[in-house]
């Protein structure tokens, strides 16, 4: 149980366009989904926190008219970048709260952007 | 601010060695310590906890030990094996943060067979 799925596990765009990614908990609901970044070697990043049926919640720094997030059911949130450029290529993971504090995470998307 | 630091970035060890994997943190209010691994271009999995009024857990073949005197935290892995090289993350969460993970900045282990 607990699956966490991405889709779709990569995608190659061109600068100025927009990507989306889905996160869905497949076999569970979750009130609560994570988005984090990470780049080549380094750890895991929380860019912001997405909760259903509310706005997500952004980490400092983390510029939320680009990185757009909706959690519309208890199953389902997205990340679309908007504009994307180069500097915005890294490995996007999302994760979704359990009953209590655990987080299931996601294989992750990786974005190329050329 | 908070933060969870390890002190090594790489490890190697032989397969069969234990293999003792560190963490420091400075938030004293973390509720839950975690570990997880994390394969190469893969999303992290979890592998222990614990919580903050604990000093040791085990599972299999993984220990985890808290000290929580000198903020640190340790995995021990036992008879390691080629399947466990990967990137190790310690994180933490503090309940009132809305179980918000904070996490290290990670341990690549390597076991040579």
């Amino acid at each position: 149980g607990a699956v966490v799925s991405q889709h779709p596990s990569w995608v190659i765009c061109k600068s100025g366009t927009s990507v989306k990614i889905e996160c869905r908990s497949l076999d569970f609901q979750a009130t609560t989904m994570f988005w984090y970044r990470q780049f080549p070697k380094q750890s895991l990043m929380l860019m912001a926190t997405s909760n259903e049926g509310s706005k997500a919640t952004y980490e400092q720094g983390v510029e939320k008219d680009k990185f757009l997030i909706n959690h519309a059911s208890l199953t389902l949130s997205t990340l679309t970048v908007t504009s994307a450029h180069p500097e915005d290529s890294s490995f996007y993971i999302c994760s979704a709260k359990g009953l209590w504090w655990e987080q299931f995470f996601g294989p992750g998307t990786r974005l190329t952007v050329l | 601010g908070e933060s969870v630091g390890l002190h090594l970035p790489t490890l190697s060890v032989q397969e069969g060695d234990n293999s003792i994997i560190n963490c420091a943190y400075s938030n004293s209010a973390s509720d839950y310590f975690i570990w997880y691994k994390q394969e190469s271009g893969k999303g992290p999995q979890f592998i222990i906890d614990i919580r903050s009024n604990m000093d040791k857990r085990q599972g299999q073949r993984v220990t985890v030990l808290l000290n929580k005197t000198v903020k640190h935290l340790s995995l021990q892995i036992a008879a390691t094996q080629p399947g466990d090289s990967a990137v190790y993350f310690c994180a933490s969460l503090s309940e009132t943060s809305g179980s918000r993970l904070t996490f290290g900045e990670g341990t690549q282990l390597t076991v040579n067979p």
